[in-house]
């Protein structure tokens, strides 16, 4: 049972450039989000998605876009990258009833740099 | 939106010394509040969470927190901290979505 799995872990850009983040879980959980994490700022969120179909936005989105096509997988887009986006990106998921309703699960982090 | 506060940034403690981590939210209303730590180099996990009942809950590697609804707080505490317990600490509070405070990182020396 993987969890939450993020690709790539690393990459860098260079301003201007596109790429697209991949979160794939396999819990069958029917919430899913995008976090940024930049020192001494927390987490903030950036897009998060309620079921298959379904985007919303989080208190960070502009840049940024997503996608939801299966449950399982969400896509985080960078369609022209800037330096302020670097960052590290967790992508996590969560359930919306049960005993672990409303608690996250994380991936491991895509480490981000834009040059 | 809901926002919250976490007191300290960094918190330098010896082995054996008790800890204690200040979060503050800003909601009302009904809330579900969490504590997740992130070791160096690793994901976040959680630590413990409060959803209703007992005001004091406790979490993994002897953690604790209460609940105060009428501070709006919900503190995290270790009576005897390790080595191993160097980490960055997160307190979030879930309404409708989960917000983080901006976290605290705890340095333990040996």
């Amino acid at each position: 049972n993987a969890g939450v799995t993020q690709t790539p872990k690393f990459r860098v850009l260079k301003t201007g450039q596109s790429m697209t983040l991949l979160c794939a879980q396999d819990m069958n959980h029917e919430y899913m989000y995008w976090y940024r994490q930049d020192p001494g700022m927390g987490l903030r969120l950036i897009h998060y998605s309620v079921g298959e179909g379904t985007t919303a936005k989080g208190e960070v989105p502009d840049g940024y876009n997503v996608s939801r096509l299966k449950k399982q997988n969400f896509l985080l887009g960078l369609e022209s990258a800037a330096p302020s986006q670097t960052s590290v990106y967790f992508c996590a998921s969560s359930l919306t009833s049960g005993e672990t309703a409303g608690e996250l699960f994380f991936g491991e982090g895509s480490r981000l740099t834009v040059l | 939106a809901q926002s919250v506060s976490q007191h300290n940034h960094h918190v330098i403690l010896s082995e054996a010394a008790s800890l204690e981590l200040g979060c503050n939210y800003s909601y009302g209303g009904t809330v579900n509040l969490f504590w997740y730590v992130q070791y160096p180099g690793q994901h976040l996990q959680l630590l413990l969470k409060y959803f209703s009942g007992d005001p004091l809950v406790k979490g993994i590697k002897g953690f604790e927190a209460e609940f105060i609804k009428s501070k709006f707080s919900f503190n995290l505490r270790k009576p005897s901290v390790q080595w191993s317990d160097t980490a960055e600490y997160f307190c979030a509070v879930n309404d409708y979505k989960l917000s983080f405070g901006a976290g605290t990182t705890v340095t333990v020396r040996a």
